[in-house]
């Protein structure tokens, strides 16, 4: 059981917009920034957001990330067919002095 | 660029210590900020931090396994090991490292393809 929450699921049609979001505590989201990994299933994460709402190069501006607070959200727009994938949120927890990751979220493509 | 590989057994039986490689290229261990981590996702399930080792030889581990976890590097190969021992079937995941850094960009960035480990009984 991760100490950082995320929904087991979400799901949405083609061209929608949706948001996945990341809900931890003081040590870790509150105080850090929060990180995100996609994983295509089969395939290893690779990083999505990084610093809350940065996206490396590569990384098309339909995906966004926010952070207030201890929680964190991912909203990806335009949905398509391949962003199915798993979505994992991350941050450097103080109580450990190592990072955490959240349980992840499947994002269905209906 | 930068690429990550790690290497090792694919079954181990219960009790047995594991050993794993991570062979990279594309950056030093001896630069300031950086480390190589190594991350954990048993079948179905979600992805679980194990440990870290930095250019400084600071290591870091999960709380939850420290003292089953060694981590050690070898600067003049591009390695980094993972010794995990006293291996339990609950333990069978597919092993990830990935390059970690202090930028944003490199917060385990990129990964390893990763190597399933199965631990029998």
């Amino acid at each position: 059981q991760s100490v950082v929450t995320q929904p087991p699921s979400v799901s949405g049609t083609p061209g929608q917009r949706v948001t996945i979001s990341c809900s931890g505590n003081s040590l870790n989201i509150g105080r850090n920034s929060v990180h995100w990994f996609q994983q295509v299933p089969g395939t290893a994460p690779t990083l999505l957001i990084y610093r809350n709402d940065q996206r490396p190069s590569g990384v098309p501006d339909r995906f966004s990330g926010s952070k207030s607070g201890t929680s964190a959200s991912l909203a990806i727009s335009g949905l398509r067919p391949e962003d199915a994938s798993d979505y994992y949120c991350a941050a450097w927890d103080d109580s450990v002095s190592g990072p955490v990751f959240g349980g992840g979220t499947k994002l269905t493509v209906l | 660029q930068i690429t990550l590989k790690e290497s090792g057994p694919t079954l181990v039986k219960r009790t047995q210590t594991l050993t794993l490689t991570c062979s990279f290229s594309g950056f030093s261990l001896t630069t300031n900020g950086v480390a190589v981590g190594w991350i954990r996702q048993p079948p179905g399930k979600a992805l679980e931090w194990l440990a870290l080792i930095y250019w400084d030889d600071d290591k870091r581990y999960s709380p939850s396994l420290r003292g089953r976890l060694s981590v050690t590097k070898d600067t003049s190969k591009n390695q980094v090991v993972l010794t995990m021992t006293n291996m339990d079937p609950v333990d069978t995941a597919t092993y990830y490292c990935a390059r970690f850094g202090r930028a944003g960009y490199d917060w385990f960035a990129p990964w390893g393809q990763g190597t399933l480990v199965t631990v029998s009984s």
